[in-house]
């Protein structure tokens, strides 16, 4: 039931770009993303919405498919303050039940 | 500065002891949650609570328990009945809006450790 992101792990050289993928089983009414770096806790990043609304951060963005339960994070040029693990979240139900993705630990190496 | 504020940052816990951990926000937020995080994996939510005096069970909340009694605190007590509790533990609040989810802010955590 737990969202299931991919790849599971990525490296990435400074000013390399990156896709991350969140799926679900569940539909989605709408999606978080978070990101974590080692030790601290997650830091909110974005919300998206229903209807395949594309928000921006800087240059990260992400999407979401109401359709295809899923929705993805594009991080373009990527810097070092990048490093992190990532965290899609997802509200479904009635009730504002949350639940967190696997996970997507990102390393941008110089 | 508002914010949320867990303590204590390490507990210790010796066997078939209770243990509290303590979560305090004043942002004004009507929710509240707990969540479990083991090394190198994501968060799984024990509790959340919309209002005061009402809570609702996560994923895994055997072992657990909580209360609402004020709209800033949401104490998390991990039961001798947890018999896996060494885990990072962390506290989130939110906003509760009409239109849109708002996002969840985090206090610092908790690691709690078996003695």
């Amino acid at each position: 039931q737990q969202p299931v992101q991919s790849p599971q792990a990525v490296i990435l050289r400074e000013g390399e770009d990156a896709v991350i993928n969140c799926s679900s089983s569940k539909a989605l009414y709408s999606v978080h993303w978070y990101r974590q770096k080692h030790g601290e806790a997650p830091v909110f990043l974005m919300i998206l919405l229903k209807g395949g609304e594309q928000k921006g951060h800087d240059k990260i963005s992400a999407s979401f498919n109401e359709k295809k339960q899923q929705s993805s994070l594009y991080l373009t040029a990527s810097q070092l303050s990048y490093s992190g693990t990532y965290f899609c979240c997802l509200l479904s139900g009635g009730y504002q039940k949350v639940t967190f993705g696997t996970g997507t630990k990102l390393q941008v190496i110089p | 500065d508002g914010g949320i504020t867990q303590s204590p940052k390490y507990l210790f816990r010796k066997e078939g002891q209770n243990v509290t951990l303590s979560c305090e926000q004043n942002l004004n937020h009507d929710a509240m949650y707990w969540y479990r995080q083991d090394p190198g994996q994501g968060l799984r939510l024990i509790y959340y609570s919309q209002i005061v005096n009402d809570f609702q069970k996560g994923d895994i909340a055997e072992g657990y328990s909580v209360s609402r009694e004020k709209k800033e605190s949401f104490p998390l007590t991990v039961t001798s009945a947890q018999k896996n509790p060494t885990a990072f533990y962390l506290c989130a609040s939110s906003d509760l809006a009409q239109t849109s989810w708002q996002p969840q802010h985090f206090g610092d955590g908790t690691r709690l450790s078996i003695l």
